[in-house]
């Protein structure tokens, strides 16, 4: 059963310091997402990938938030520093091609991000 | 830039009812609508997907519409179960860049 995982499931840190959260897309997905879903927001695009190439990080703020796929079986997204307000929940989400009407996306289970 | 909107917030109704859940976006030169159900904790799972082309898609006691002219698009749920209680959101795809906007989600409770 192919499946998204994330990794860590919860991460609480103090303000200042680097997160990185882990993604691991199905094999064979040539795209790669990565939201925020907040109370407030909802779910927000931060950054996106196909073939490992990152197509739109619009959604990120540059100063602190960095995206990158160093193969195609993992996708990092880092927070360096880290502040309250980046408490949130993150998904990580991936799909077969992204250029096909029929193309859906696969979530991973979130990682949990508490920022003190 | 797409807004997507989903009236209402948040529905609770007895088992055995019918819902309906309902969708709008501003911008109709979409590729696709899809629609996903969110349980507490969890990641999205697709539930269907119409491409622009459709009008409707249909999966067991589900079924989706869409009118890309007026920027609607509905999903049914028939005979509603207890189990079917989750949060339940729109995502639209966007003609120019297929990226997804999502709706703020309406959250059913079906009870017992």
């Amino acid at each position: 059963d192919a499946r998204v995982t994330q990794t860590p499931r919860h991460k609480v840190t103090e303000m200042g310091q680097e997160v990185t959260m882990r993604c691991q897309p199905i094999l064979g997905h040539n795209t790669v997402f990565w939201y925020r879903q907040t109370m407030m927001q909802g779910l927000e695009l931060l950054a996106y990938f196909r073939n490992r190439a990152p197509l739109d990080d619009s959604g990120m703020p540059k100063d602190r938030f960095s995206a990158e796929m160093p193969d195609a079986t993992l996708a990092t997204l880092k927070i360096q520093p880290s502040e309250p307000r980046d408490s949130a929940v993150y998904f990580c989400a991936s799909g077969p091609t992204g250029l096909s009407v029929a193309d859906t996306q696969y979530f991973g289970p979130g990682t949990r991000l508490t920022v003190l | 830039k797409q807004e997507v909107t989903q009236i209402p917030a948040a529905l609770s109704v007895p088992e055995g009812e019918n819902l309906v859940l309902n969708c709008s976006f501003t911008d109709s030169a979409i590729y696709n609508l899809q629609w996903f159900r969110q349980d507490p904790g969890k990641g999205l799972t697709s539930l269907l997907l119409i491409q622009s082309s459709q009008r409707e898609q249909t999966s067991g006691r589900l079924n989706a519409s869409l009118d890309k002219s007026s920027g609607r698009s509905t999903l049914y749920i028939a005979a509603s179960q207890p189990g079917d209680s989750a949060t339940y959101l729109c995502a639209v795809g966007g003609s120019n860049d297929y990226k997804l906007s999502f709706g703020a989600g309406t959250t059913v409770t079906v009870r017992a």
